[in-house]
């Protein structure tokens, strides 16, 4: 089976510009999560989707990220407009349900300058 | 509130020596603890987890971890380290918030030498 996918593998944007990072989880999986991991710091917890409706998105920053799953299937994470704390690594994991194992994608780089 | 502390955030082995990565956690609750292993260019890839059932859990590739409650503990181990082990390994635990809801901690790279 294909594994959770994430689009693009990197991002240069400049501060104040939009970007959108895309995740493609594994087909059947109802859970998605995004998670990230700042300047080699620990990796956090953004938010958790089941389905379409956002189950937990308690760790979203600020009002300048939006999270999509239209239909319950891809996401979307919108950071808009981007500022240079927010450059690091953007985790997209998903499982079949609340209690099986997380399966990650390889992440999207987003650089910030 | 949930925590997790990884001690040294880089650790230097010899191939065919023992690895032991260290793990401290804090929990409320009895917790669910996992170890992740991220190869470069790759995404985090479950090693093992523990969920209360035997305290001496064997993952993949000969990892194993041992949870020790008295000293809140999961570190992990291999008897014999691999060159195809380096990378960096990530200790974390389930928050109250759900199964998969983790907080992490700062990780650990691990190097292999000849």
């Amino acid at each position: 089976e294909a594994g959770v996918t994430q689009f693009p593998s990197h991002s240069v944007i400049e501060k104040g510009q939009t970007v959108t990072l895309r995740c493609d989880p594994i087909s059947g999986h109802d859970n998605l999560y995004w998670y990230r991991r700042v300047m080699g710091k620990e990796i956090k917890f953004l938010l958790h989707f089941v389905k379409e409706s956002k189950q937990d998105e308690s760790g979203m920053p600020n009002n300048r990220f939006l999270a999509e799953r239209t239909g319950g299937t891809y996401s979307t994470l919108k950071v808009q407009p981007a500022e240079l704390e927010d450059s690091g690594v953007y985790f997209c994991a998903s499982s079949q349900d609340l209690d099986s194992p997380l399966h990650f994608g390889n992440g999207t780089r987003l650089t910030v300058t | 509130a949930q925590s997790v502390t990884q001690l040294g955030s880089h650790v230097s082995v010899s191939e065919g020596a023992l690895v032991l990565l260290r793990c401290n956690y804090s929990s409320s609750v009895p917790p669910y603890l996992f170890w992740y292993v991220q190869y470069p260019n790759q995404g985090l890839q479950l090693l093992l987890k523990y969920t209360s059932a035997a305290t001496l859990v064997k993952g993949i590739n000969g990892f194993e971890a041992e949870f020790k409650k008295s000293e809140t503990s999961f570190h992990l181990t291999k008897p014999s380290a691999h060159m195809s082990d380096a990378a960096e390994y990530f200790c974390a635990v389930s928050s109250s918030g759900g199964y998969n809801k983790l907080i992490f901690g700062a990780g650990t790279r691990l190097a292999v030498h000849p």
